[in-house]
């Protein structure tokens, strides 16, 4: 079966960093994405990783470790504007997302 | 970069009848469309995968008389919900790729459309 476990919810005051982690089995692997959801909202797509190690893009930065099935999303000097839901989700040559999870920063 | 539009963006219905949903990808040609179902709180599902000018995937569980997806052309397909109950109601968002048969890369990114939400009543 098809499995990518995220935690539910976080929370986190501006200016700090979180690390949101995504755990996944699948059948077959092509690569991973993360997406960021604002309510009510489309995805946004944030970064993709193939290989294993750390993408990084301006303050989001993404790690992947293949052989662990493991990835996360490391935002740093975080702002207001960041309180989304972020979707990791897994290319099987369709795309499972998991339950993505709800970020709340605060002042 | 590539957008992707949905129309209608809200729609309320009742019970017993059909909507459409149209996703349009503006600036780009899409051969192959996704449709995807959020109920709140919950992540996006798969629907169906529809390439240009052939039948649709559907996934499992997704009843392929009820969702109705025509992919005409290369700019847009339409998603139509038969008979609408309430049980329907929910986030529905297509997404475009520029790859073939369902499958992404970093090359074949999705973009997404806004969403539609539909409330059957």
């Amino acid at each position: 079966g098809q499995n990518i476990d995220q935690p539910t919810e976080m929370t986190a005051t501006e200016g700090a960093i979180v690390q949101i982690n995504c755990t996944y089995q699948t059948s077959g692997f092509n690569g991973l994405f993360w997406y960021q959801q604002h309510a009510g909202e489309a995805p946004t797509f944030l970064s993709y990783n193939v290989l294993d190690g750390l993408e990084e893009k301006g303050r989001f930065s993404s790690f992947l470790s293949r052989s662990k099935g493991y990835s996360y999303l490391l935002l740093k000097e975080l702002q207001m504007k960041d309180s989304a839901s972020y979707l990791c989700a897994v290319d099987t040559d369709k795309l499972i997302f998991g339950t993505g999870t709800r970020l709340q920063v605060f002042p | 970069g590539a957008v992707v539009s949905q129309h209608p963006s809200r729609v309320i219905c009742k019970s017993g009848t059909s909507v459409k949903i149209e996703c349009r990808s503006l600036d780009f040609q899409a051969t192959t469309m996704f449709w995807y179902r959020q109920f709140p709180k919950q992540s996006l599902m798969l629907m169906a995968t529809s390439n240009e000018g052939s039948k649709a995937t559907y996934e499992q569980g997704v009843e392929k008389d009820k969702f109705l997806i025509n992919h005409a052309s290369l700019t847009l397909s339409t998603l139509t919900v038969t008979s609408a109950h309430p049980e329907d109601s929910s986030f529905y968002i297509c997404s475009a790729s520029t790859g073939t048969s369902g499958r992404t890369s970093s090359y074949n990114e999705q973009f997404f459309g806004p969403g539609t939400r539909l409330t059957v009543l």
